[in-house]
């Protein structure tokens, strides 16, 4: 069975300061996607950014980048220059080869302080 | 481009009534997918559909719940008889297949068992 595991339920950040959230993930497949998701107060769910484990370079979208660690199962998030509007809840999520539904973690919720 | 659509958006039930939830996905996905969503359990896959055919409803929690999808369109997610504990945010997605494709979600319906 898949596991990912966010060891950091909340975080206070100042405006403007980079922020590193923390995913681990344990699986003994091969193949594999990693995929991070933002939650914002009204409920939605927005896609951010993925990572195949295949991928020799680490995913980049605009202000996120993940810092993927594959001999480590780590698949951090990086939120450069961080805004206001950054504040919400952020979840990593798997998707094995095989299987198709995304198996979630707990989530950390962000707060970017003025 | 509509996203994924769901009604309703809020359902507030008491015991006992039986409960259905409405899912579109986006045009052109081959995969739709459940999930629920609780602080308790953070948030679950229940069920997954690939070309209209359920491949995994492992995640279903009873009997009492049930899925279908009559057209690629279309999908409902009914509970039968509803219980407090059902009380949740329930989720639809939608994907293309071919890879580790991102999954675009509805805005959830936030279902209330009094």
């Amino acid at each position: 069975a898949q596991k990912i595991t966010q060891t950091q339920p909340g975080m206070f950040v100042q405006e403007k300061e980079a922020v590193t959230l923390d995913c681990t993930y344990d699986t003994s497949d091969q193949s594999y996607g990693l995929f991070w998701y933002k939650q914002p107060s009204s409920g939605e769910m927005i896609f951010l950014i993925y990572q195949g484990s295949y991928d020799e370079q680490n995913a980049t979208e605009g202000r996120y980048s993940l810092n993927f660690q594959k001999a480590r199962k780590s698949a951090n998030l990086v939120i450069s220059a961080s805004q206001l509007g950054d504040s919400a809840m952020y979840f990593c999520a798997s998707r094995i080869g095989g299987a198709d539904g995304l198996t979630f973690g707990k989530g950390t919720h962000l707060i970017i302080q003025p | 481009d509509a996203g994924v659509i769901q009604s309703p958006r809020h359902e507030v039930t008491e015991m006992g009534q039986e409960v259905t939830l409405r899912c579109k996905p986006i045009s052109g996905h081959d995969y739709l997918f459940w999930y629920r969503q609780t602080m308790m359990r953070g948030l679950e896959l229940l069920i997954y559909f690939n070309n209209n055919v359920p491949i995994d409803d492992s995640g279903m929690p009873e009997d009492r719940f049930s899925a279908k999808m009559p057209n690629a369109s279309f999908s409902t997610l009914k509970i039968q008889p509803s219980e407090p504990r059902d009380s949740a945010v329930y989720f639809c997605a939608s994907s293309v297949s071919g890879g580790y494709n991102e999954q675009f979600f509805g805005p959830g319906t936030r279902l209330t068992v009094l």
